[in-house]
């Protein structure tokens, strides 16, 4: 069955940066555009990135452009969230997140999230 | 697209039926979803293209609407659906709406 298993999160100072993973499993990652979503503790759910099967195409949201970079390894099934200059509000669970089927379509697979905290 | 929600709280006993709105700020046709999450865990996607249960979802969730306003109802509800819910445009890249949360009455 379908499997997204996020890492990398944990507690970092502002400023600092922050590499999150996805391991993906029981699909093929290479046919899928992929995203980020995170979920700041109590709000609701705010979309990060999207990057394309291939890696070709990245989208950010505004609150992270320029500071966050999407890429994936397709070899080792894996995507990841490169996130830089962290700011207290980037506190929150990262998703990855599946679409249906085309990189615009609703996400039908989630991981469990990692937990980021921006904290001094 | 900003995506609206209401209400941002709704009481109702087990049972009985909820109907939970979304408004967009501008015409994103058919292209919503209507996400659960519960405490501690990953949304779960319930519907998209506006009325499409997702796999395995209960034919007890429908949706309806297009253009900018949409329903996500819930007919007779079960204790497991006392949630919250969020829609979700994907006219351009996803923009979540702020959550309804279903409580029991």
């Amino acid at each position: 069955q379908v499997q997204l298993v996020e890492s990398g999160g944990g507690v970092v100072q502002p400023g600092r940066s922050l590499r999150l993973s996805c391991a993906a499993s029981g699909f093929t990652l290479s046919n899928y555009g992929m995203h980020w979503v995170r979920q700041a503790p109590g709000k609701g759910l705010e979309w990060v990135a999207v990057i394309s099967y291939d890696g070709s195409n990245k989208f950010y949201a505004d609150s992270v452009r320029g500071r966050f970079t999407i890429s994936r390894d397709n070899s080792k099934n894996t995507l990841y969230l490169q996130m830089n200059s962290l700011k207290t509000e980037d506190t929150a669970v990262y998703y990855c997140a599946k679409p249906h089927i085309t990189m615009n379509d609703p996400l039908d697979q989630w991981g469990q999230g990692t937990l980021v905290t921006v904290s001094s | 697209i900003v995506m609206t929600q209401s209400p941002a709280t709704l009481s109702v006993s087990p049972g009985e039926r909820a109907t939970l709105s979304c408004r967009a700020s501008q015409s994103i046709s058919s292209n919503l979803a209507w996400y659960q999450q519960k405490p501690g865990q990953a949304p779960r996607l319930l519907i998209y293209g506006a009325s499409t249960r997702a796999t395995g979802i209960p034919a007890r969730f429908s949706g309806s609407g297009s253009g900018t306003e949409f329903t996500l109802t819930i007919s007779s509800l079960q204790s497991e659906d006392f949630a919250v819910y969020y829609c979700q445009q994907n006219n351009l890249w996803p923009t979540f709406g702020q959550g309804t949360k279903l409580e029991i009455k």
